[in-house]
């Protein structure tokens, strides 16, 4: 079966300064990961996907991801964090055939001045 | 942007009230899902539809039921709405329903069961 586990809630950085979000996933085969943003209000916009190719990822927005199979983690980073990216960043992982994901619980990403 | 309009963005309704909400694409895209939001729990997948007349059910299907009779409208129903759900409503599409394929989502419906 398939799990995500984002582990922290709530992150706070300022602005200019580097942002890491971590998730750790679990899967009993090779997992398709990708990372979701969701601004107040908004719906989801997909940030990045991995899918067993380059395991650094670039996404959009100066972001990225790691995928670390010894670690089971898919950290996001990005060097230094601007006030639009205040917002709640959602780790996924794919499951099975019928394109069914499952969401980790979310991390609101705060960005002070 | 995906193609993607869910109506009504807003809903207040009565406990034991049918509600129906609708998710309409453009992009002729195979497979649809419903989802709803609640803090502290992500998106859960409510239930899904791999074709015309074709859906299967997801993580928290209880209290809903679906239709799909034309590849880009698909409703979510309601029955006898409950203040359980209240939540907030995603619509997504994805091309080929494979587990590496990308899910573009919808704005969002808001649902309140008074």
């Amino acid at each position: 079966a398939q799990s995500v586990t984002q582990l922290d809630s709530h992150v706070s950085v300022s602005e200019g300064t580097p942002v890491l979000l971590r998730c750790n996933y679990s899967s009993s085969y090779s997992p398709s990961l990708f990372w979701y943003v969701q601004h107040p209000n908004k719906g989801l916009q997909l940030l990045l996907k991995y899918t067993s190719a380059a395991t650094l990822v670039k996404g959009i927005n100066g972001f990225e991801a790691e995928f670390k199979k010894s670690e089971t983690s898919f950290h996001l980073t990005k060097p230094s964090a601007h006030m639009s990216d205040a917002a709640e960043y959602f780790c996924v992982v794919g499951s099975g055939n019928t394109g069914k994901l499952i969401f980790g619980q979310g991390t609101t990403l705060q960005v002070k001045p | 942007d995906a193609g993607i309009t869910q109506s009504p963005r807003h809903k207040v309704t009565e406990t034991g009230t049918p509600v129906t909400l609708r998710c309409h694409q453009t992009e002729n895209h195979r497979y649809m899902y419903w989802y709803r939001q609640d803090p502290g729990h992500g998106l859960r997948l409510i239930h899904y539809s791999y074709g015309v007349k074709d859906t299967d059910k997801g993580e928290v299907s209880d209290g809903y039921s679906v239709s799909r009779s034309k590849t880009e409208d698909f409703l979510l129903t309601l029955e006898s709405a409950t203040s359980s759900q209240t939540s907030v409503y995603f619509c997504a599409i994805s091309e080929s329903g494979e587990r590496t394929d990308t899910q573009y989502f919808g704005p969002g419906t808001r649902l309140t069961v008074l």
